[in-house]
């Protein structure tokens, strides 16, 4: 099955750009993923999916500031024009034969 | 709108059992998928098993297989998780989510904490 990676922690300015990284586990580099965000004290909410070629789909209500890309085995999260409401924790999840599986988050700071 | 709405917080001894519920509405409740994910206090999110509402079809993850239970009710499009043989690492908060066609979650609920203590 497959397993995704993605840094513990990350920090940015407010008003700057960020870019979180959710790595697919090899022979596993085509896979469509979402990415999900946490903020502190509430339920998950589904941001985007994302394709291996790029493609992404963002889920209703999500801000433009919030788009997607890829490269090879990496898929990308990329929050522009950073604001204080985007400190959270971005889980990225997919899944292959019945099974689903999720990144072990990236704590964001907006600094 | 796509809603989830999930039942209230519970604390259960150490053995017991748990069963949570998750409501929906705003989709056609049998297209779609049900997964529920947990995260213990201070960790991340733990898929526990799958659902499908068209066909009561369930996958678990492994190392809950035995002690979980996923069923649904089409007749009041809810779904729900038991959980039984309660440990204290067994304390989280349990999520439904719904699973779009692409298989991935795409709206989820508000949760529910489940506390076992004795």
């Amino acid at each position: 099955q497959p397993v995704l990676t993605q840094s513990s922690s990350a920090s940015a300015s407010l008003g700057s750009s960020v870019k979180l990284t959710c790595t697919l586990s090899s022979g596993h580099s085509s896979y469509i993923i979402a990415w999900h965000q946490q903020q502190p004290g509430k339920a998950p909410r589904y941001l985007m999916k994302l394709e291996g070629s790029g493609s992404y789909n963002k889920g209703s209500g999500v801000p433009d500031r919030f788009s997607g890309s890829s490269s090879g085995a990496d898929r990308y999260l990329t929050i522009s024009n950073l604001q204080s409401e985007d400190e959270a924790d971005y889980y990225c999840e997919t899944w292959d034969s019945n099974t689903r599986v999720f990144g072990g988050g990236t704590k964001l700071t907006v600094l | 709108q796509v809603q989830l709405v999930q039942s209230g917080a519970e604390v259960k001894k150490p053995g017991a059992s748990v069963k949570v519920s998750c409501k929906a509405s705003g989709y056609t409740f049998t297209s779609y998928g049900i997964s529920w994910v947990r995260q213990a206090p201070g960790q991340g999110l733990e898929w526990m098993g799958w659902i499908s509402a068209y066909n009561g079809n369930t996958n678990y993850a492994q190392k809950l297989q035995g002690r979980v239970t996923m069923t649904t009710d089409t007749s009041t499009s809810t779904a729900y998780m038991e959980l039984r043989s309660l440990r204290s690492d067994d304390t989280a908060v349990y999520y439904c989510a719904r699973n779009d066609n692409w298989g991935l979650v795409d709206y989820w609920g508000q949760g529910t904490l489940v506390t076992v203590s004795s």
